[in-house]
């Protein structure tokens, strides 16, 4: 497809249970980001790939949650663990250069809920 | 840090209805800025951005305008339709893409 795909679009956990979360960006795209999004919230950064390498983990709440790259295509987020404050939308996002000027392309997210 | 302040909604307005989402930033260096749409059910998408001071951006009769003096960027229409309601949030960026995110504000629009 076009665009950005997420899978699951709905996941619903039992707290304590862990989680994976895929993204495919758009072919080509260099940049990979997360965000997570809570109810009624804007996007908050989670972490930020360029190609395979991770450049800032720095929003990651918690060390249960973990990102990867591996190919610098597809990329997984984990979440070890689950608590009820993890439950929001979670959010993909690819550009296809670094820099300030390239805008973000979002995928419709992982609703994630935590029970 | 960048951080972006948004003015509180809900906004409820009337077809054909003149809108003003004011939005404001503070940001290091020279970033860009965007408006970003989530339609119901949808994903977030690029409203329109601006990348210098005094740039305009406009889209589906949408626009903004990067004032560097204000660090504003707030968006208009000048008639509002149905198919607008939304909810829209502004954002800056910094060397590296990374978006912040202002805290989005609900508009709806009535027949």
């Amino acid at each position: 497809g076009a665009g950005v795909s997420q899978s699951p679009r709905y996941k619903v956990a039992k707290r304590g249970q862990d989680v994976a979360l895929r993204c495919d960006p758009i072919s080509g795209h260099v940049s990979l980001f997360w965000y997570q999004q809570a109810l009624g919230q804007g996007p908050e950064f989670l972490t930020y790939f360029q190609n395979e390498a991770q450049l800032d983990k720095s929003g990651l709440p918690s060390d249960r949650f973990f990102a990867e790259r591996p190919e610098g295509s597809v990329s997984t987020l984990k979440i070890q663990r689950t608590q009820q404050e993890d439950s929001a939308v979670y959010l993909c996002a690819s550009s296809l250069a670094q820099g300030k000027e390239s805008p973000l392309h979002f995928g419709n997210g992982t609703r994630l809920t935590v029970t | 840090g960048n951080s972006v302040t948004q003015m509180e909604g809900p906004v409820t307005l009337s077809e054909e209805a003149f809108l003003t989402i004011n939005c404001t930033y503070t940001a290091t260096g020279y970033p860009s800025l965007f408006w970003y749409v989530q339609y119901p059910g949808e994903g977030l998408q690029l409203l329109l951005k601006a990348t210098k001071a005094d740039d305009k951006g406009s889209n589906k009769g949408f626009e903004a305008t990067y004032r560097k003096e204000t660090t504003s960027f707030h968006l208009e229409k000048g008639s509002v339709q149905v198919s607008d309601s939304a909810v829209y949030f502004c954002a800056v960026t910094g060397a590296n893409s990374k978006l912040t995110f202002g805290k989005g504000i609900t508009l709806s629009v009535r027949p």
